[in-house]
């Protein structure tokens, strides 16, 4: 799987839009990019993935470049609740287990 | 039902007891993973079920043996474990398929292992 590099950690305010990138320039053509992110003392939970398209859903949206080395998640109006570590993966969309996590973005939501 | 449940959430042991931890899930997934993380770490990959047959063993040691006696259950059984085994133990399972986003995990919240 593609090797992913993301900022160690953000700060947002809160109600303000939290845009956080990640590099993925390895990425091959039938490799998904996956969202996660862990809440403190939880397990990982799903966020978002897409292909090529941009993709959004009540969580978030997902934007990837169109030479695919980089994407962006972008969530709309964070809340305290959002302070989380948020990890990207790339990773076989078909077939393919190995769900393997990287380092992570540590993003603070300050009031 | 979404959920992936894990007993026990808590778990002291010796290095000399045998445990088990347990994991749960009714979403009619046929994948299913054990992964560790160590404090302020990425969580790690252990094993993955597919179909209830091990399909990958990331070079775990054999003090960890995961079993999946049926398609909604794993366990992960601990023996001789040592202090630096000590972790929170994470359990998802997934869909398995050529299907669009199948392969979404879905987490347990994990049991924190303390090994004394």
């Amino acid at each position: 799987d593609a090797k992913t590099t993301q900022p160690t950690s953000m700060d947002c305010a809160e109600g303000r839009a939290a845009n956080l990138p990640c590099n993925h320039s390895t990425i091959s053509g039938n490799e998904y990019v996956y969202w996660y992110r862990q809440i403190h003392s939880q397990g990982p939970q799903y966020i978002i993935h897409g292909l090529k398209n941009n993709e959004t859903n009540e969580m978030a949206s997902l934007i990837i470049t169109e030479d695919r080395k980089s994407s962006t998640l972008i969530l709309p109006h964070a809340t305290l609740r959002d302070t989380a570590v948020y990890y990207c993966i790339v990773r076989v969309g078909t077939g393919g287990f190995k769900t393997i996590f990287g380092a992570g973005t540590r993003l603070f939501v300050k009031a | 039902d979404t959920e992936v449940t894990q007993t026990p959430k808590h778990l002291v042991m010796g290095m000399t007891n045998k445990k088990s931890l347990k994991c749960e899930q009714h979403m009619g997934h046929r994948a299913m993973y054990w992964y560790k993380q160590k404090a302020k770490k990425p969580p790690e990959l252990m094993f993955v079920y597919s179909y209830e047959k091990l399909s990958i063993n990331e070079s775990v040691p054999s003090r960890f043996s995961p079993e999946c006696p049926n398609s909604s259950l794993l366990n992960l059984h601990l023996h001789a474990l040592q202090p630096e085994d000590s972790a929170l133990y994470l359990c998802a399972s997934s869909q398995v398929g050529p299907h669009r986003g199948s392969e979404k995990l879905f987490f347990g919240s994990g049991t924190q292992l303390s090994v004394l």
